[in-house]
């Protein structure tokens, strides 16, 4: 079965920078692009970026665009967000997400991970 | 960016009901719409998919409808289960945006 299991949870001080792991498996790798999602405490979900599953292709939301970068490993199929200069407000749980071939849509989630920045 | 409003914010109904949300887009989305249940300390898990596509394995209880900015989440009758929040998300562009979420409460 479809499985994305994200690394644990992790505190880090306002201005460093954290890097999340989203290791997939039950299917192919290299088909399906990953997305990255966060939901800070009492906030809406909020979408960071992708990167596509066959090559190196990402794109990311324009409030992260300086600050993230979406990376993966194919041979340990498994996806990493960085996010640096952090700040309070970035205090979310952190989602990956597949999406679904060619419907556009989030069909397996990770378990998530609470990233708390504080100092 | 295209901005999704639900409609209600929070909602109270009881086991056997039907419940309707809507998700109002600030712009045409097509049917680039999705619908997700998400319950406490839980990955958020896909329902309806392009709208009005019911996801493999939820119940059929569960309906969408909608097309352009205007888009429906049906539930009927209402099962102990689903109270949970709900979220609509647009896929017509990046970056892909959800809505503010509608908490289902038992009445």
């Amino acid at each position: 079965q479809v499985q994305l299991v994200q690394s644990g949870a992790d505190v880090r001080k306002p201005g460093a920078s954290v890097k999340v792991s989203c290791k997939a498996s039950g299917y192919s790798f290299t088909t399906n692009p990953i997305h990255w999602v966060r939901q800070a405490p009492g906030q809406r979900l909020e979408w960071m970026g992708w990167i596509n599953g066959g090559n190196d292709y990402t794109k990311y939301s324009r409030k992260f665009q300086d600050r993230v970068t979406i990376s993966k490993d194919t041979s340990a199929s498994t996806v990493y967000m960085e996010l640096s200069g952090l700040r309070s407000e970035d205090t979310a749980v952190y989602y990956c997400a597949r999406e679904t071939l060619n419907d556009y849509n989030f069909d397996y989630w990770g378990q998530g991970t609470l990233v708390i920045v504080s100092s | 960016d295209i901005q999704l409003t639900q409609s209600p914010s929070s909602l109270s109904a009881s086991v056997g009901d039907r419940i309707t949300i809507t998700c109002r887009a600030s712009q045409s989305v097509i049917s680039y719409l999705n619908w997700y249940q998400e319950r406490p300390g839980k990955a958020p898990k896909l329902l309806i998919y392009a709208a009005s596509n019911l996801q493999s394995g939820v119940p059929s209880r569960f309906s969408g409808s909608g097309s352009g900015t205007h888009f429906t989440l049906a539930i009927s009758p209402l099962q102990p289960e689903d109270f949970a929040t709900y979220y609509c998300q647009q896929s017509s562009s990046t970056p892909y945006t959800f809505g503010q979420g509608t908490k289902l409460e038992i009445k």
